[in-house]
């Protein structure tokens, strides 16, 4: 069972422009989500995290949200650049040494 | 070194035949991760090891996988009798402590494509 969902394969933006990436989690056990960013033949980059105790954070261009009633986060890049273009994987953990269920990703291309 | 290393990068095996993916982590780094990522799948926990203990192996998806880490350092995952199901990129990950404040380093990943 699929308990992290990136509903959304692929999303295309103009530079500048904000990119807003979406996650759902069923588990109502996971207390940790993070965001992975991957380029083609390399492995996932951390790229920011937020615990359950927060409903947002902020990093540089990078803010995560998370609505825990709902079960869902968001990743904002603003202003999204072409660098951006790459897979996003939203993650969740719920044990103690940080185990993560991955969401199958969504393709990010940012035009110029 | 200054990141994780996997080898080899690409791996082809025939059915049937065994093979040995090696994980080298961050020098130090106590926890180690080993994941599964199918093409266009996010990446799937494997097994952890908490230095040289093997803490949790429930997502090896047959007994066919074997992984170990005998001196708390490099680690080696081990698939006999491969199938073709078993292609897949294996991702090896390490973190300097267990626990979830922020995010582990993932190696580039050995490609594993079985004909």
């Amino acid at each position: 069972d699929q308990q992290v969902k990136q509903n959304s394969p692929s999303l295309s933006v103009q530079e500048g422009r904000i990119s807003i990436l979406n996650c759902d989690y069923t588990n109502s056990m996971f207390d940790y989500f993070l965001w992975y960013k991957k380029y083609p033949a390399e492995g996932p980059t951390f790229l920011i995290s937020i615990s359950s105790i927060k409903d947002k954070n902020e990093d540089g261009r990078f803010t995560v949200f998370l609505n825990k009633s709902a079960k869902h986060l968001s990743l904002h890049i603003v202003p999204s650049q072409p660098g951006d273009s790459a897979v996003y994987f939203c993650a969740a953990s719920s044990d103690s040494w940080g185990k993560l269920q991955f969401g199958a990703g969504t393709q990010v291309v940012v035009t110029p | 070194g200054a990141g994780v290393s996997q080898s080899p990068r690409y791996k082809v095996a025939k059915r049937g035949q065994d093979v040995a993916l090696r994980c080298d982590p961050i020098s130090g780094h106590v926890s180690l991760f080993w994941y599964q990522q199918a093409l266009g799948q996010g990446p799937e926990f494997l097994t952890y090891f908490q230095n040289e203990a093997q803490l949790d192996k429930s997502g090896l998806p047959s007994d066919r996988f074997f992984a170990e880490r005998p001196e708390g350092s490099v680690s080696t995952l081990k698939i006999q009798r491969t199938q073709q199901e078993d292609s897949a990129v294996y991702l090896c990950a390490s973190r300097e402590q267990p626990g979830q404040g922020y995010g582990y380093t993932f190696g580039s990943g050995t490609r594993l494509t079985v004909v």
